[in-house]
């Protein structure tokens, strides 16, 4: 069956330091896959989106891996602020842009 | 860039009613898309809105309970029907990535609760 998996645990980070997100997949064969930022009781902000033939994608602190033999993105945060804290979704493209989603890592940055 | 609106924004209901969803696009889109969050769950797709044609659902998701309408190409409702508790969820809509741009849009969901 098709997975999208997220880590279930929040990721609890120091300020200043770089979060690092996982989102591994089976089943899909994605050309795109995109991030999310999710704040409690809001709808998702797009983040970046990268091409499966795209190795990397950076936006500002922002970094996005791509690694289509694994099946895994990985998601950075570099120089984590407080106002990062927020649940992150992993989101792939599977035909006529519709997306499935997996169900987000929490990342809380401790002052 | 696509702003999207939703209507309303948030809503609490009595289970057996029915709810419609309104979402403005201020572009004219191809697709529109309708996505549902229940509590603790990842975004699920429910269909796939196109102008001038039935909609097309995902697996698990009926027309019957969620009927859309989609009459132009910036406008599109989804109703969530014979409501129960288990319908409680934020719906989000978003619309079609154009293969040139980058970015992806989704309005700012409804949160609905159903009692």
């Amino acid at each position: 069956s098709q997975k999208i998996e997220q880590n279930s645990e929040a990721l609890n980070i120091q300020e200043g330091k770089t979060a690092t997100l996982t989102c591994n997949y089976t089943n899909y064969s994605p050309a795109y896959l995109q991030w999310y930022r999710q704040d409690p009781g809001r709808g998702p902000v797009f983040l970046l989106l990268i091409r499966e033939n795209e190795k990397e994608k950076r936006k500002e602190r922002l970094k996005v891996t791509f690694d289509t033999t694994l099946k895994q993105s990985l998601f950075h945060i570099t120089a984590s602020q407080p106002a990062d804290s927020a649940t992150y979704l992993c989101a792939l493209e599977y035909g006529n842009n519709r997306l499935a989603f997996g169900k987000g890592n929490q990342v809380v940055v401790i002052p | 860039s696509a702003v999207i609106s939703q209507k309303p924004s948030r809503d609490i209901c009595q289970r057996g009613t029915s709810l419609t969803i309104q979402c403005q696009v201020d572009s004219q889109v191809t697709m529109m898309f309708w996505y549902r969050q229940q509590p603790g769950q990842s975004l699920t797709l429910i269909a796939t809105a196109n102008q001038g044609s039935e909609a097309t659902y995902e697996s698990g998701f009926v027309i019957d309970k969620f009927p859309i309408s989609r009459p132009n190409l910036t406008f599109s409702t989804l109703t969530v029907s014979n409501m129960s508790p288990e319908d409680s969820s934020i719906y989000l809509c978003s619309v079609d990535r154009d293969r040139g741009r980058e970015t992806q849009y989704f309005g700012p969901g409804t949160r609905l609760l159903v009692l």
